[in-house]
């Protein structure tokens, strides 16, 4: 069974703080993606990366980083956490392959509060 | 570039009553749509998934979804409601694997005993 399984279900950090999000995934899949979910606005994707030490900019990149140094792991990284970093962070990954539709296949989700 | 608008953030439903779960795309090329289910603090898992297959396509839990291209429509329906459906669905697009997944705002369902 796939498997993207994110290391902190919950966490709680204070302002100025530097924050690292793990997600790991166990199906050999090419892509990876982080998103941010907040109520009302959906999921917003901050970061993808299609290969080891590749990233891209997704649609809210601005406080974030990211880092990809073996295929399995993609972290997120916060600098300097603050308030409105608060929120729902959500790990997928998918396979790239010739016919492939693109499904993503997500972790539980780490709910970071920054106080 | 692709989008979706789901209309409705909420939709409360009588057990035992349809679902009916609103989503429109734009999109300049064919594109696959999909359907996520996410139960409370728990990831989004998979409910169905358009690949220009078919039109009507079924899901896990009783749901289906009927792509129509001259609506730009990909409503999500089920036929009776059950407590367990309460949960947050989000529509989304994307033009492939290449592609980033798009995703609309969410319809949080809640089921009436």
């Amino acid at each position: 069974d796939v498997k993207v399984t994110q290391s902190s279900r919950y966490l709680v950090k204070r302002t100025g703080e530097k924050v690292f999000l793990e997600c790991v995934q166990d199906m050999d899949h090419e892509n990876m993606f982080w998103y941010r979910q907040d109520p009302g606005l959906g999921l917003r994707l901050i970061y993808f990366s299609y290969d080891v030490k590749m990233k891209e900019k997704g649609d809210i990149p601005e406080g974030y980083s990211v880092s990809r140094e073996k295929k399995e792991r993609f972290s997120l990284i916060l600098e300097s956490a603050s308030t409105n970093q608060t929120s729902m962070y959500l790990c997928a990954s998918t396979d790239r392959g010739t016919g492939d539709t693109g499904e993503l296949f997500f972790g539980e989700g780490s709910r970071l509060t920054v106080l | 570039a692709q989008s979706v608008t789901q209309l409705g953030s909420h939709v409360s439903v009588s057990e035992g009553a349809l679902v009916l779960l609103r989503c429109n795309y734009s999109s300049s090329v064919p594109p696959y749509l999909f359907w996520y289910v996410q139960y409370p603090n728990q990831g989004l898992q998979l409910l169905l998934k358009y690949t220009s297959a078919a039109t009507l396509v079924k899901g896990i839990n009783g749901f289906e979804a009927e792509f129509k291209k001259s609506e730009t429509s990909f409503h999500l329906t089920k036929p009776s409601a059950h407590m367990s459906d309460a949960a947050e669905y989000f529509c989304a697009v994307t033009l492939g694997a290449d592609y980033k997944l798009s995703f609309g705002a969410g319809t949080t369902v809640t089921v009436r005993a």
